[in-house]
């Protein structure tokens, strides 16, 4: 079955960078494009980014644009969020997401809680 | 950018219930480019509707779309209590989609 497995729980200070990692196992892994999607606490869903089955074309809402990055690697199935000069207000839950093809996320990480605190 | 506006807010109902959520578009979105998700907490988000109105394998048929243009409806029929929980809907008619506010569905 398919299987999206996340890195574990960061706690970071203000100004730094965190990666997130995000390994698929399960199913043909370059055939499908990633999204990546955060909520903060008590909050709703907000998309952030999404990288095409190759990793050739990555898209980043404007919000974050300069701070995320998403890379991926095939020989690991792995999807990798970088997020730079962390603010407060990152702090969120940040999850992967399957895309089968038509927008739609037909699998989910269980999540990556990130803090950003001094 | 297609803003999504999901109501009401919150929805206190009793087991056994129907629950009708809408969700309306800002724009008129294709019925191909609409999906629903339910989030329980502490928990990813779980598609229950792609298309409007087409189930994933594994979704009881007691949650159903509709909806076309503007306004889309999700309904749940028969509210057992692991149905209370968060439901997000999302279009995906441009790129990025974006997520409604979510609906809270609390037990009465």
């Amino acid at each position: 079955q398919v299987q999206l497995v996340q890195s574990g729980a960061e706690v970071k200070k203000p100004g730094a960078s965190v990666k997130v990692s995000c390994k698929a196992s399960g199913y043909t892994f370059s055939t499908f494009s990633m999204h990546w999607v955060r909520q903060a606490p008590g909050q709703g869903l907000e998309w952030m980014a999404v990288v095409n089955p190759s990793g050739s074309r990555t898209t980043y809402t404007q919000k974050l644009q300069g701070r995320v990055t998403v890379t991926r690697d095939s020989s690991t199935s792995t999807v990798s969020m970088e997020l730079t000069s962390l603010r407060s207000e990152d702090t969120a839950v940040y999850y992967c997401a399957r895309d089968p093809g038509n927008g739609w996320f037909d699998s989910w990480g269980q999540g990556t809680l990130v803090i950003v605190s001094s | 950018e297609i803003v999504l506006t999901q109501s009401p807010v919150t929805l206190s109902l009793s087991p056994g219930e129907r629950a009708t959520l809408s969700c309306r578009a800002s724009q008129s979105v294709s019925s191909s480019q609409l999906a629903w998700y339910q989030q329980k907490p502490g928990q990813a988000p779980r598609l229950l509707i792609f298309g409007t109105s087409n189930r994933p394998t594994g979704i009881p048929d007691k949650f159903s779309g509709s909806g076309s243009g503007i306004d889309f409806t999700l309904i749940i029929s028969r509210l057992e209590p692991e149905d209370f929980a968060v439901y997000y809907c999302q279009h995906y008619a441009t790129s990025p989609g974006t997520f409604g506010q979510g609906t809270k569905l609390e037990i009465k």
